[in-house]
Order: C-alpha cells, then structure tokens, then sequence
C-alpha cells in the first residue's frame, strides 16, 4: 500500500526565513503528490500537484515543491515566510488505480515575528 | 460560485443520537469523500462514492453509514455505534475517482459530545 511520510508534526521559523515542509512517499509506480494547506477551522485548499513532466513545482502564496525520484521525495519551500502562511499542511498521494488520495499526518507550520 | 457545502459548521450529539452531516457540491463531480480529522492524525477516509448509488467503505467506517442518492449530495450519518465521534469533518469531491484527480474540500463541520 502506498503511503505518505510527513517528517516533523510542527515546524516553527522565522518571519522572512526559508520554509522547508519534509514529504516522504511510497510508492511502486510514479505517483501522482499534492501538497494542501489548511487554515484553523477550514477546509483544505490545494497548494500545488505534480503530475508528470517538470519536477518543480509552483504553487500559489509563493510555494513550490520539487518532485525528486530517486529520494522518494516531494518538500514543499518557500524563500520567505509570511505571518499568513501559518496554518497545517498536508502532503498526499494519488495511488494508481481506483484508490482515493493517501494524506500525511500533517505539518503545522508556526511563523515567529 | 461553484463549490461544497457543508452543514452545519457545528453539530453537537447527544449519547445514542443519530446525527446526519450534510455535504453538497455543484462542481458536477463524480465523486465525493468523507473524512474525519483528528489532532496529530491526518485526515482518515471514512466512506468514498464513485458516481450516484454507489459508495464503498473508507478506512473507519465502522459507525458511520451514507447515501448517495444524487449526484450532487452525500450526507453522512454519524450512529450511535460510533463511540468516540468527537471530530472534525471534512468533505471533498472530484471530477472523477481516479489517479491524479484533485480532490476540493467544504469547510467542514465540527461534532461535539454533549
């Protein structure tokens, strides 16, 4: 079965530092990776989706995530962090076949002023 | 605007009660999810449908029940049998169940316990 490591349930940086969200999968086949984020008391919204074709990704609010094989890995970045990007973030994978999507536990993302 | 409903925002249960959490999409998805979050433990697949009078059990179905009558509605029934329903809810639609579809999420409804 296909799975979904988030390393770290809470990260905390600085206002205007690099924000790096650690995603590990499992997977037999090139998966289909997402990474969502919610705010407190919402629903999730998606950031970014990797498909095929270019590794990196960008996203909305200035996130991209680069899609690297041979590590099975899929972090999310950002070069500056923002107030606003406090919330949980959720990396997923979409297994082959008819299966819905595997979520991560989830990475709460604190932002110092 | 296109998008999922979901009612009400919070929902509180008495011992032994039935409660029904509402879930409506006008995106003309195939297929809708229910999820149930807790702290620290992700978001767990309760039931999923495909397309309309057909659902298949998630990974904690046990207590839960749905329907899926039409396209647009999957209403998920929280029974008695679930001994701990305290959480957070969460559903979610795609075009279609398949690998790669993105999945939009409503903005959940909270159960409590009274």
């Amino acid at each position: 079965a296909q799975s979904v490591t988030q390393l770290g349930s809470h990260v905390s940086v600085s206002e205007g530092a690099l924000v790096l969200l650690r995603c590990n999968y499992s997977s037999s086949v090139p998966p289909y990776l997402f990474w969502y984020v919610q705010y407190p008391n919402q629903g999730l919204q998606l950031l970014l989706k990797y498909t095929t074709g270019a590794t990196l990704v960008k996203g909305i609010n200035g996130f991209e995530a680069e899609f690297k094989k041979s590590e099975t890995s899929f972090h999310l970045t950002k070069p500056s962090a923002h107030m606003s990007d406090a919330a949980e973030y959720f990396c997923a994978v979409s297994p082959s076949g008819n299966t819905p999507l595997v979520f991560g536990k989830g990475t709460r993302l604190s932002v110092i002023a | 605007d296109g998008g999922i409903t979901q009612s009400p925002k919070y929902l509180f249960r008495k011992e032994g009660q039935n409660v029904t959490l509402s879930c409506e999409q006008n995106l003309n998805h195939d297929a809708m999810y229910w999820y149930r979050q807790d702290p620290g433990q992700g978001l767990r697949l309760i039931y999923y449908s495909q397309i309309v009078n057909d659902f298949q059990k998630g990974d904690i179905a046990e207590g839960y029940s749905v329907s899926r009558e039409k396209k647009e509605s999957f209403p998920l029934t929280v029974t008695s049998a679930q001994k701990n329903p305290t959480a957070f809810y969460l559903c979610a639609s795609s075009a279609r169940q398949g690998a790669g579809e993105t999945q939009y999420f409503g903005p959940g409804t909270r159960l409590l316990v009274l």
